[in-house]
């Protein structure tokens, strides 16, 4: 059983560029969570969704960022004209759903490390 | 709003002793509280999840205690090794969904060999 997938590891980017990170969740697990870790810092909620449906969005800036997790296909964080501060890891997660596994228990990717030049 | 803190920010130890890492938060009204390992370049590994209803859970070597009155949790290892080394976040959900779980900024552990 595979864990969640994140890809790209690591994404290099120049200002103004689009930035687009996938995230697959756990099998059977239907909920996604995006999370940003500044350098030293610690991780920051960003959006969660369910299968097309964005339930709680109040942790991503109002502007350049969007986030999808379609019907069919992972979850999608899309920055466009990246900025110098956009530079950070960016981690998905996902979590079973209700009355499946432990309630509130996440399993987190490996991230996605953007580069802003 | 909830804050969670950590201290110490780094802790050297070595092998072989039991330490104990300190998690504090404001709010009391939390659903569970969750403990992760951060290697460094690489993604959280949970490592113990406390429901509010819980005292404590236990895994191996690792003991997480939960006080709900007093904001407080703390993470047992015990005989530590230099795998240990790692960066260990805490963190609080306010609900069953997950959704606006709050984390320390982690205590970054070193076990001299």
């Amino acid at each position: 059983n595979a864990g969640v997938m994140q890809n790209p590891r690591h994404l290099v980017r120049r200002r103004g560029q689009e930035a687009r990170l996938r995230c697959s969740p756990m099998k059977g697990h239907s909920h996604v969570y995006w999370y940003r870790q500044l350098p030293e810092e610690g991780l920051k909620f960003m959006v969660y969704l369910q299968k097309e449906n964005i339930i709680d969005e109040s942790g991503m800036p109002k502007e350049r960022f969007s986030a999808e997790f379609p019907k069919e296909g992972p979850s999608i964080l899309r920055i466009q004209q990246v900025v110098r501060g956009d530079s950070a890891a960016y981690f998905c997660a996902s979590s079973p759903p209700r009355g499946q596994g432990a309630v509130g228990e996440l399993f987190f990717g490996e991230g996605s490390r953007l580069t802003v030049l | 709003k909830q804050e969670v803190t950590q201290i110490p920010a780094a802790l050297s130890v070595p092998e072989g002793e039991n330490l104990v890492l300190n998690c504090s938060f404001t709010d009391s009204a939390i659903y569970n509280l969750q403990w992760f390992r951060q290697d460094p370049g690489k993604g959280l590994t949970s490592l113990l999840l406390i429901q509010s209803s819980q005292r404590e859970q236990t895994s191996g070597r690792l003991n997480a205690s939960l006080d709900k009155s007093s904001g407080r949790s703390t993470l047992y290892i015990a005989a530590s090794q230099p795998g240990d080394s790692a960066t260990y976040l805490c963190a609080v959900s306010r609900d069953s969904s997950a959704s606006k779980i709050i984390f320390g900024s982690g205590t970054r552990l070193s076990i001299r060999p």
